[in-house]
């Protein structure tokens, strides 16, 4: 089974638009770690934040905002005011603290922002 | 960029030939994990090499090995190679402060692998 879902393959938005990136995890740790990465074109995956599972507290960094919700498994990302560069393949990832050493990463969202 | 590096960039290789590909890992980084990304997909967890020893390995059959030098570079290397082990190959490192710790992994550019 998938520990990591991101149902949305590609999405298209126009530049200055927000977009919301889903992510969906499975767990039956107490205790795990949520990641969010960036792939741009040249391949190197890019860390944007790691969220604990003790900390259910949204965070917003500049144009960047996760939301966490355990009650529904989900640790979703929104990029406010879209801009040509966040043009990118978006991964979130999963650690759990029964396999520590593993990262799970779903399949990612591949984001176009056009001009 | 992160100071984790990989080589070669690109690689290509025939079905049945072996082949190492090396990470270095971040200053101060005492663990490398090995990540396999196939065309389309997120990166699968192939091992991790902690204080030179494997310590975790995906789903992944023994003809992936590693090592993990005192200076904390590793090695991946594939026998016997198939078709389907064309792929982007992606190092992580970590400082690891506890055997059982888990610490945001920073990854390298990748090796990108095609076997013909």
């Amino acid at each position: 089974a998938q520990k990591v879902t991101q149902a949305q393959t590609e999405i298209s938005v126009v530049e200055k638009e927000d977009v919301t990136l889903d992510c969906v995890y499975e767990t039956r740790d107490t205790t795990y770690y949520l990641f969010w990465y960036k792939q741009p074109p040249s391949g190197e995956l890019v860390f944007l934040i790691r969220r604990n599972s003790f900390d259910e507290q949204n965070e917003i960094s500049g144009r960047y905002s996760w939301n966490f919700q355990k009650s529904t498994s989900s640790f979703n990302f929104t990029i406010t005011a879209s801009q040509v560069v966040d043009s990118a393949v978006y991964f979130c990832a999963l650690s759990e603290a029964s396999t520590g050493n593993q990262f799970y990463f779903g399949t990612g969202t591949s984001l176009t922002v056009i001009p | 960029e992160t100071g984790v590096t990989q080589s070669p960039t690109h690689l290509i290789k025939t079905r049945g030939q072996q082949v190492t590909l090396r990470c270095s890992s971040q200053s101060g980084h005492n663990t490398v994990s090995w990540y396999q990304q196939a065309l389309g997909q997120g990166p699968q967890f192939i091992f991790q090499y902690y204080r030179e020893e494997e310590n975790g390995r995906g789903n992944f059959p023994p003809r992936f090995s590693g090592l993990q030098f005192p200076n904390y570079s590793s090695e991946l290397n594939v026998n016997a190679l198939e078709l389907d082990d064309s792929a982007l190959y992606l190092c992580a490192s970590t400082s690891r402060r506890f055997e059982d710790s888990t610490d945001t992994q920073y990854f390298g550019p990748g090796t990108r692998l095609t076997v013909l």
